[in-house]
């Protein structure tokens, strides 16, 4: 199973200030995603990141916004640019790894940020 | 779309009790994992179970893909095991997790 690690692991920013988080793997992998979870909510997917292509943006995420890097199989970074209060969640890089019995999906510990 | 439902919502139990936590889904699905959000927010991978029934200590899992549902078994619950249990099932068309609404499970010493 992937090992992955999230920085930073909480951060308190103040409104209109960009944050930019980073996601490394033990291994490489195709396919990472950066999901968005708002407090007592389920995760919502922000953006599926492939390596040597655009991030393909779920309806209610843009680019401006949440612009992502892929610059190789092990690393990710999430920026979320021009902070509001309403950006106060839980941000999660995750990793699909396939195996003889299927695709098996993996998470980093978080991002907590607040903003004030 | 496909649609994932949980039950219940909430649960409260004292330790050394155990539970039995659902997920239902709406369409016919290759890939199903529980998931243990703890209280400091990490995702922890509980089983990978598209169909069949696995164990992993004190929890066991069941899913019977022609029935469309999945079934979360912890047997004599500790502390520890409190946190939010999601379903996450893999949908057809996008190959995309779909989620479940999770299940909110406190365990009282």
């Amino acid at each position: 199973s992937a090992v992955i690690s999230q920085k930073p692991s909480r951060d308190i920013c103040q409104r209109g200030t960009s944050l930019t988080i980073q996601c490394q793997v033990d291994s490489q992998v195709t396919m990472m995603f950066w999901y968005r979870q708002q407090p007592g909510q389920s995760l919502t997917l922000i953006a599926t990141a492939n390596q040597g292509s655009e991030a393909t943006y779920e309806s209610g995420f843009v680019i401006d916004k949440f612009p992502i890097s892929r610059p190789n199989l092990t690393f990710s970074t999430l920026t979320v640019s021009n902070m509001s209060p309403e950006d106060s969640s839980i941000y999660l890089c995750s990793v699909r790894q396939g195996s003889q019995i299927g695709y098996e999906q993996y998470f980093g510990p978080g991002t907590r940020l607040t903003v004030t | 779309g496909i649609q994932v439902e949980q039950s219940p919502p909430d649960l409260i139990l004292q330790e050394g009790a155990n539970s039995t936590l659902r997920c239902n889904f709406s369409d016919s699905v290759n890939n199903l994992q529980w998931f243990h959000q703890n209280p400091w927010g990490q995702l922890i991978n509980l089983f990978y179970i598209p169909s069949g029934t696995k164990q992993n200590g004190r929890l066991s899992a069941t899913t019977v893909a022609t029935e469309r549902y999945s079934l979360l078994y912890i047997s004599s619950s500790q502390t520890t095991d409190s946190g939010v249990y999601f379903c996450a099932v893999l949908s057809d068309s996008n190959y995309q997790l779909i989620w479940g609404a999770g299940t909110k499970l406190i365990i009282k010493p």
